[in-house]
């Protein structure tokens, strides 16, 4: 168990829905990354936050944006879903904005119908 | 553009037969390389961080090497417990915090 926490750990949504995944990191963990993982393009880097601000940004859609909040859990919002957005999604938290080692949660699948 | 590049894809082995697992990458700046196991459906779980050619980690039956084009992953005596997705990454100075992963080496230790 790594202490990284996420909710739902299954969703199930049609095309043109909106969907929001919830992550808490560690706890005293500082930084929270999102990364998306399927089957041809394996694990990508979505956005980082550190302590509430933006520090990062992946091959992230337009339709998908996150937040941290001031008790530093993170949401992802993925909107006007499509069948591609089909894949597992996971947080990561670090301990601060230049540590190395990435703790990861047990992930949200999300499958779009 | 960092690329990360692992081979094999997949490797079946008996338990107790030993081998590695490469990890090829190609960036500007290395911060860091970063071993993951993944087992199905569950979120990688941290193994080892090397941070410069020479560099070793090890643990349990398994030992982590760099130099300045590849990373070794060794598998002594594997035990069926040991079957699972080993995911390498790496961190280069442009890239901000973020890791970029490699498609990973499904391993299946059969007893």
């Amino acid at each position: 168990d790594s202490g990284v926490t996420q909710t739902p750990k299954h969703l199930i949504t049609a095309t043109g829905q909106r969907v929001t995944l919830r992550c808490s990191p560690r706890s005293g963990d500082l930084s929270v990354y999102w990364y998306q993982q399927s089957l041809d393009q394996g694990l990508q880097f979505l956005i980082q936050y550190y302590n509430g601000e933006e520090r990062a940004k992946g091959n992230i859609l337009e339709r998908f944006s996150a937040q941290q909040f001031p008790d530093l859990h993170s949401e992802l919002n993925l909107s006007s879903l499509e069948l591609g957005d089909s894949a597992l999604y996971f947080c990561a938290s670090s301990a601060g904005q230049f540590a190395y080692e990435q703790y990861f949660g047990p992930g949200t699948r999300l499958t779009v119908t | 553009e960092d690329q990360v590049t692992q081979s094999p894809e997949a490797l079946r082995l008996q338990e107790g037969e030993s081998s590695s697992l490469n990890c090829s990458y190609t960036v500007s700046g290395l911060r860091g390389l970063f071993w993951y196991r993944q087992d199905p459906g569950k979120g990688p779980e941290f193994l080892f961080t090397l941070y410069s050619a020479g560099e070793e980690k090890e643990k349990e039956r398994l030992k982590a090497t760099l130099t300045k084009k590849e990373s070794f992953l060794h598998i002594t005596a594997p035990k069926p417990e040991d079957s699972a997705t080993y995911l390498c990454a790496v961190r280069n100075s442009n890239s901000g915090y973020a890791l970029n992963f490699g498609k990973g080496t499904s391993l299946l230790v059969t007893p």
